[in-house]
Parts: C-alpha cells; sequence; structure tokens
C-alpha cells in the first residue's frame, strides 16, 4: 500500500451543493495531482499542486478548485454540483524535482455521488 | 496535447496463460510509461514502468516493452493465475510532462 490517504471515502450531496475532500500525500513527496475517475473509464486529470501552486490544469470548469498546504497535504473543492460530478476522484502524490514522467502513487480514492 | 489508446478492452485467458495489452501514444517527446492494475473498488495501483531510454524491463511474471519508433508499448504478463483478473491502465505523461494521461482500461479475467 501507499502512504497516500483521502479521505473521506464515500459521499453523498445533491445537486447546487459543494464538496471538499482531502488528500494527504506519501512522506517526502511535495506534488499532488487530482483525478476524476467516472464508472468504467481511464483516471482523467484535474489539476495539480506543487510547492503550494497550481502546476498544470486538465479540461475542467473552474468550479472545480483546489489547495496544497505547507506539509503537501490537498484539498479539491467542487462547487455548484452536477449530476455528473458523481465519480471517483484520485489524489495521486508524486516527488518532482522539475524533471518529466515522475512516479505518481495513487490514494484509495473518495467516491462521490450527487444525487 | 497527447492520446492514449488501448487495446483489447476486455481479455479473458485460462489460468497459466500469457496475456499481452497494448498501448499507442502520439507525443514522440514522451519518456515515462507506468501501468496500472485496479481491482474492484480499489485505488490503481502501479505495478511496473519503463522509461525511454531502455526497451524492455521485466519484473518477476509481468514484462513491459517500449517501441519508440512506433510508438506503442506493451504489457505482459505469462502464467496469469486468478489474482492477476483486473482492469489494467497504461499512461503517458500530457505536454507538461507530469501528469498522465490514460487509456481507457483493460479488463482482464483469468478463469481458472
Amino acid at each position: 500500500e501507499t502512504g497516500v490517504t483521502q479521505s473521506p471515502t464515500h459521499l453523498i450531496k445533491t445537486r447546487g451543493q459543494q464538496v471538499t475532500l482531502r488528500c494527504s500525500s506519501q512522506s517526502g513527496h511535495n506534488t499532488v495531482s487530482w483525478y476524476q475517475q467516472a464508472l468504467g473509464q481511464g483516471p482523467q486529470f484535474i489539476f495539480q499542486y506543487y510547492r503550494e501552486e497550481e502546476n498544470g490544469r486538465g479540461n475542467f470548469p473552474p468550479r472545480f478548485s483546489g489547495l496544497q498546504f505547507p506539509n503537501y497535504s490537498s484539498e479539491l473543492n467542487v462547487n455548484a454540483l452536477e449530476l455528473d460530478d458523481s465519480a471517483l476522484y484520485l489524489c495521486a502524490s508524486s516527488l518532482s524535482v522539475g524533471g518529466a514522467g515522475e512516479t505518481q502513487y495513487f490514494g484509495p480514492g473518495t467516491r462521490l455521488l450527487v444525487l | 496535447g497527447e492520446n492514449v489508446e488501448q487495446h483489447p478492452s476486455t481479455l479473458s485467458v485460462q489460468e497459466g496463460d500469457s496475456a499481452v495489452i497494448k498501448c499507442t501514444y502520439s507525443d514522440s517527446a514522451s519518456n515515462y510509461f507506468p501501468w496500472y492494475k485496479q481491482e474492484l473498488g480499489k485505488r490503481p495501483q502501479l505495478i511496473i514502468d519503463i522509461r525511454s531510454n531502455v526497451g524492455e524491463k521485466k519484473d518477476q511474471r509481468i514484462a513491459v516493452t517500449l517501441n519508440k519508433t512506433a510508438k506503442h508499448f506493451s504489457l505482459h504478463i505469462t502464467e496469469t493465475q486468478p489474482e492477476d483478473s483486473a482492469v489494467y491502465f497504461c499512461a503517458a505523461p500530457d505536454n507538461y510532462g507530469q501528469n498522465f494521461v490514460f487509456g481507457p482500461g483493460t479488463r482482464l479475467s483469468v478463469l481458472p
């Protein structure tokens, strides 16, 4: 098992609500990436945080936002929830030293259901 | 941007047989290719990876081969066991080089 943890494990919300998901990175890692995995699909990149700054973003609207804290843990916030936001949200931590292709280790995910 | 295709989408093999999953990528600058295994309800787990300076890497029953000219890489599992049954994802770095574009996945079933 990786040292990456996420909370909560499951969450049920209704349309229009807001949600905050949390991730603690593996010890020694300074980068957290967030992915959305819809049922039966591969993970889709949302954004990455490196040294508390957003360091790349996928094709997701601004209502998806995030934070990284000095201890490298991270939050994903989603506002104005839509039904299509129902998915498994995965965070992945890595050690970035500026190069490409850093190995990413996934947390167990938060399963979000929007009703 | 990077585009990753993966085939087949489903694969059934008899226990003890070999399984091969192939991925193609579009960005010739990509230089690192991980493979993840995801069991039902669990996190994607890194099982093997390869960097572009080698053509093959092995770890017990699992191997990955890379053909940079053709821009494809393959996962090979030998002597399959029922516990190998899972969804397998390949990935390649996106334009920023730090994050990954994942293939759509291959559902492998190992039949006893």
